[in-house]
């Protein structure tokens, strides 16, 4: 079946440090992926998504490139702050059928 | 604010016990989800429905009941519940409507099972 895999958390960076979240997926065909985050005691929001190969999905600073050909969407931020510090999921999902979540990386960042 | 609402925030229930986890969908949106989300396993999907019908299931336990009423709202029934049932428990919507939309989460029920 479809799957999600992301790096292990916990992650810790310095504030102003650049940040890499990776996350590669196995699917049957051609899935949409997205970035969550859940902040502390809050549900999921979506951060970025990308519908097909090639797409770079970006919101508040982060990105996210859809790349068939290593199966990725690795999540990238030149320069993190404090405020980022959340839970991450990676997510793929077909259509409007369910999304299959990674298990979440958790990101601290230190002033 | 997602617009989607969840009640109750907390229950603390005994084993064995049986509780009723409530979902407003956001306004519009047909399609409600509903996720468990639990420290050792990540977000597992549970049941999906569309307009009233069930669309899709997914690591449901039988001891799990859910359905969505003509007004769109959603319950999740627990039944005879474990130690192991403990967890957040996650809806979301969607239009239904188009492709790709994205889900919008609820800020979910933690359940606690003692």
């Amino acid at each position: 079946g479809d799957s999600v895999t992301q790096m292990e958390g916990p992650v810790t960076l310095s504030e102003e440090a650049f940040l890499t979240i990776n996350c590669t997926y196995t699917a049957t065909g051609y899935p949409s992926l997205f970035w969550y985050v859940q902040y502390p005691g809050e549900g999921l929001q979506l951060l970025l998504k990308a519908t097909k190969a090639d797409d770079k999905g970006s919101n508040k600073g982060f990105e996210a490139t859809y790349r068939k050909e290593t199966t990725s969407f690795h999540l990238e931020k030149g320069s993190v702050q404090v405020s980022d510090s959340a839970v991450y999921f990676c997510a793929l999902g077909f259509g409007n059928e369910k999304l299959t979540f990674g298990t979440g990386t958790r990101l601290t960042i230190i002033p | 604010d997602s617009g989607v609402t969840q009640t109750p925030k907390h229950l603390i229930t005994a084993t064995g016990q049986r509780v009723t986890l409530r979902c407003s969908p956001r306004s519009g949106d047909l399609s409600v989800y509903w996720y468990q989300q639990s420290l050792d396993q990540g977000l597992q999907f549970l049941i999906q429905y569309y307009n009233g019908e069930e669309r899709a299931k997914g690591n449901i336990l039988e001891r799990f009941s859910a359905q969505q009423f003509p007004d769109l709202h959603s319950e999740l029934n627990l039944s005879s519940l474990e130690l192991g049932d403990s967890a957040l428990y996650f809806c979301a919507s969607r239009s239904g409507t188009g492709n790709n939309s994205p889900l919008h989460f609820g800020n979910g029920t933690r359940l606690t099972v003692t």
